[in-house]
């Protein structure tokens, strides 16, 4: 059971580029969600998704979209990448998203550096 | 905004030794708390998840104790292993929002020395 599956796990870019943080997950979960982890603190979540074709955005969203085409997948993209966009970045995902007290799985993290 | 905050930032400790620490996070609206365990280089992996005033889990030498009426929750390790060593992250999710949503703190850091 492959469970939460990012890639790359680790990514150098200049500015200015852009490029998309894979997310896949086999365990039919409803609930995933992307989070970027940076020094000093704590898990900050991007953007979040409750089920194929809906998405909303986290506290920290600017900068990144997201989409939800099928169950499995849910990929990270920076449109025009920044310095501040330099982080640890975990996709998580449950089982449910609604109403539930579900425990969240993580993804390897995919280390990123925008230079 | 809602803070999550945990003490200390950091704990080192003898093998053997039991210790604790504590997550704190707004007293109303709760839902839920959760502890996650991350080791270095790896990814966070779920403790316990707690949902009602007074609840206590155990999972091994670790437990943890709820309060949600003052806003806290307290992690314990008793007789506390070198493989004890990472970090500890607790996350609150607030009544009322429609989804999973979670606020993590900054986390508690753990060495345990041989």
């Amino acid at each position: 059971n492959a469970g939460v599956t990012q890639t790359p796990k680790f990514q150098v870019l200049k500015t200015g580029q852009s490029m998309t943080l894979q997310c896949a997950q086999d365990m039919n979960h409803e609930y995933m969600s992307w989070y970027r982890q940076d020094p000093g603190m704590g898990l900050r979540l991007i953007h979040y998704s409750v089920g194929a074709g809906i998405t909303d955005q986290g506290e920290v969203p600017n900068g990144y979209n997201v989409s939800r085409s099928t169950t499995e997948d849910f990929p990270l993209r920076l449109l025009s990448a920044a310095p501040s966009q330099t982080s640890v970045y975990f996709c998580a995902s449950s089982y449910s998203g609604y109403q539930t007290a579900e425990k969240l799985f993580f993804g390897s993290g995919t280390q990123l550096s925008v230079l | 905004i809602l803070n999550v905050e945990q003490s200390p930032q950091s704990l080192h400790v003898q093998e053997g030794d039991s210790t604790n620490f504590t997550c704190s996070f707004p007293s109303s609206n709760f839902y839920a708390l959760h502890w996650y365990r991350w080791e270095t280089a790896k990814s966070p992996e779920a403790l316990f998840v707690m949902t009602l005033n007074g609840d206590e889990k155990k999972k091994g030498r670790i437990s943890a104790t709820l309060n949600t009426k003052e806003g806290y929750s307290y992690l314990y390790i008793k007789g506390s292993q070198p493989e004890d060593s990472a970090t500890y992250l607790c996350a609150f999710r607030r009544l009322g929002g429609a989804t999973n949503k979670l606020i993590f703190g900054t986390g508690t850091l753990l060495a345990v020395q041989p």
